[in-house]
């Protein structure tokens, strides 16, 4: 069964403080993982996107990294701000041709000053 | 370029009526997906229209049904609404169809069904 994992399912961190957040994933055939930033009472936005042959990209402080053949991706934080609070959602998709997407619950996380 | 844009942003409804929600994609975009999004469940995918076709479906009753315009303009409708209905009703818009190409999403619309 194809499912999206991610943990943990929340996290408190200190302002300054890097945090990593972690998908594992058992969709397959893979085509692609995106991570998505949503703020509380708006939609997601795209952070990243991956496809199978890259293993790591940047989007400012926001770095994904992407491991195929374990099946696993991260989403790493440096220097975390207040405005990073919000929920993160690991999102993959499949090659049947229907182009499946499967959504992880996503990550709340909280910075506190 | 405008964003993705959903009307309303919130709507209260009652056991048994029905809903109709709109979403408008970003200029140029043909495909439209909806998804409901709840506390519990996260984010499910309800179906994707491209160039006024259904192209992909979620696992949703037949309640919920959708439709998409020449402009790609798409709504989506609920029919006689329950409890468990209440929740974050999200579409979001892409050049192409499918999973291959960057989406963008709307704020959502929050249904609340009493």
């Amino acid at each position: 069964k194809n499912q999206v994992e991610q943990s943990p399912q929340s996290l408190i961190i200190l302002e300054g403080k890097n945090c990593t957040l972690q998908c594992n994933y058992t969709v397959s055939p893979f085509s692609n993982l995106r991570w998505y930033k949503q703020d509380t009472g708006r939609g997601p936005v795209s952070l990243t996107i991956m496809t199978f042959s890259e293993n790591t990209k940047s989007n400012g402080r926001y770095t994904a990294t992407l491991d195929a053949d374990t099946k696993q991706s991260s989403l790493h934080i440096t220097a975390s701000q207040l405005s990073d609070s919000a929920s993160y959602i690991c999102v993959v998709t499949d090659l049947t041709g229907a182009n499946n997407l499967f959504f992880g619950t996503g990550t709340r996380l909280t910075v506190i000053p | 370029k405008a964003g993705v844009t959903q009307t309303p942003r919130y709507l209260i409804k009652t056991r048994g009526q029905q809903v109709t929600l709109s979403c408008s994609p970003i200029s140029g975009h043909r495909s439209v997906s909806w998804y409901q999004q709840t506390p519990g469940q996260g984010l499910q995918f309800l179906f994707e229209y491209f160039s006024e076709t259904q192209r992909n479906k979620g696992n949703f009753p037949g309640r919920f049904s959708g439709r998409q315009f020449s402009n790609s303009r798409s709504e989506m409708n609920v029919s006689t609404l329950e409890l468990g209905d209440s929740a974050l009703y999200l579409c979001a818009s892409s050049l192409f169809v499918g999973g291959e190409d960057e989406q963008y999403f709307g704020p959502g619309t929050r249904l609340t069904v009493t």
